[in-house]
């Protein structure tokens, strides 16, 4: 059984330019998180999906910022116009119909915006 | 305002003795609590988690106390060892059949176990 899987692990970008990021959760988990971490902090929610729906944004979800699951496998993040404040880990997790409060995180992707 | 807490940022431990590392919770809307430990540069793995209707959940050299009245919770690992040196996240959440929430993370406990 693999675990959730992220692409890419590092993005460095320009301030400005826009980013996508994707997750591909782990087989038969219907429901996928985004979450963001900064230095010193615990993850923080952004997202999240029951299958192909997205149920519920956090306020830290900005305009810039589009969360897609199309058939509701894997997920894509994308970040528009990217700000220097956008720099942290963007971690995924996803959680089994038979017991939806434990989540799996991937790896995480590593986001510097210069 | 931090719903989660870990007061302790750090925490420093012989190996082979116990590790303890707090947490403590604002929402008593909370009735599900997981704890993770985490890596540098991976993602937060899970460890161990409770219900609000039990007190008590061990898995090997892990378990996990809930005491709801003073909305605190403790992990326990014993024996420790050098391998268990991470950060320590605590998270909490409301389960699937009240209401499932995203969960909410404390800011992490470092634990260095010392050979």
């Amino acid at each position: 059984d693999t675990g959730v899987s992220q692409d890419p692990r590092h993005k460095i970008t320009k301030r400005g330019q826009n980013v996508t990021f994707r997750c591909d959760p782990i087989s038969e988990h219907n429901r996928l998180y985004w979450y963001r971490q900064t230095l010193g902090q615990g993850p923080e929610f952004l997202t999240y999906f029951q299958n192909e729906a997205q149920l519920e944004k956090s306020r830290l979800l900005s305009d810039r910022f589009s969360a897609e699951r199309p058939k509701g496998s894997f997920s894509t993040l994308e970040i528009q116009r990217t700000e220097q404040g956008d720099s942290a880990m963007y971690l995924c997790a996803s959680s089994p119909p038979s017991l939806p409060e434990t989540q799996y995180f991937g790896p995480g992707t590593r986001l510097l915006v210069l | 305002d931090q719903q989660v807490k870990q007061n302790s940022p750090s925490l420093s431990v012989q190996e082979g003795r116990i590790s303890i590392l707090n947490c403590d919770y604002t929402n008593s809307m909370f009735d599900y609590f997981l704890w993770y430990k985490k890596y540098p540069a991976e993602g937060p793995t899970f460890l161990i988690s409770i219900s609000s209707i039990k007190d008590k959940n061990e898995d090997g050299r892990f378990t996990v106390f809930l005491n709801k009245s003073a909305k605190h919770l403790s992990l326990h690992i014993v024996p420790s060892q050098p391998g268990d040196s991470a950060v320590y996240f605590c998270a909490a959440s409301r389960n699937f059949y009240s209401g499932n929430t995203p969960l909410v993370f404390g800011k992490g406990t470092r634990l260095s176990v010392i050979a």
